[in-house]
């Protein structure tokens, strides 16, 4: 058990570029959770998968963003058209259905748009 | 909905002394879960305790512990004989069971406190 694992660490791009984040949760969670962080502020929630199903999605997760768990393993944030207001740090937790409850969290990826 | 409050953006401990982080929340849900979580500088997310809301004995582990007034709706976090390694920046989360009429299984977090512990 390695905990969980974010790709890539960083990433600059510039306005209007597509970018791709990738999150392997702890193997035997079958919950994963996207939240971002911006400075000085706490997480906030994205979006929610149990297994391959997207069951929650946050009013902050606009048309731009997408996230998929196609095999209930690993998943990937997508943010297209890119703009500044999404740079932040985006966080990928995973979690049991039944259990503590507790999140456990990844490195998180930063994100600046420039 | 559900909201989580930390009015404390900073605190400072002297090292070896004892310091407590206030959280309040708001919710109408009977059962819940809070949790204090730990982010050093640069480094990731930790859960350093952990309450469900249908005990009413006060969770420990080992130097810190919490205060929870489920009617007052308040969750500090007490860190006893303070390290060095405990500056970090403190977060308090608020999820729901998943049962209820909300049915949701995001966690709400606090902005944050900011401890930093003096030598």
């Amino acid at each position: 058990d390695t905990g969980v694992s974010q790709d890539p660490r960083h990433k600059i791009t510039k306005r209007g570029q597509n970018v791709t984040f990738r999150c392997d949760p702890i193997s035997e969670h079958n919950r994963l959770y996207w939240y971002r962080q911006t400075l000085g502020q706490g997480p906030e929630f994205l979006t929610y998968f149990q297994n391959e199903a997207q069951l929650e999605k946050s009013r902050l997760l606009s048309d731009r963003f997408s996230a998929e768990r196609p095999k209930g393993s690993f998943s990937t944030l997508e943010i297209q058209r890119t703009e500044q207001g999404d740079s932040a740090m985006y966080l990928c937790a995973s979690g049991r259905e039944r259990g503590g409850h507790e999140q456990f969290f990844g490195p998180g990826t930063r994100l600046t748009v420039l | 909905a559900q909201t989580v409050t930390q009015s404390q953006p900073e605190m400072s401990v002297q090292e070896a002394e004892t310091v407590t982080l206030s959280c309040t929340y708001d919710t109408s849900e009977s059962d819940y879960y809070l949790f204090w979580y730990k982010q050093p500088p640069s480094r990731q997310m930790i859960l350093v305790i952990r309450q469900e809301a249908y005990k009413q004995q006060n969770a420990t582990e080992n130097r810190f512990s919490v205060n929870f007034q489920k009617a007052a709706k308040s969750f500090s976090l007490k860190i006893s004989d303070s390290q060095l390694g405990d500056a970090a920046m403190y977060f308090c989360a608020y999820r729901s069971d998943g049962r209820g009429a909300f049915n949701n299984n995001d966690m709400r977090f606090g902005a944050g406190t900011r401890l930093t512990v003096k030598p």
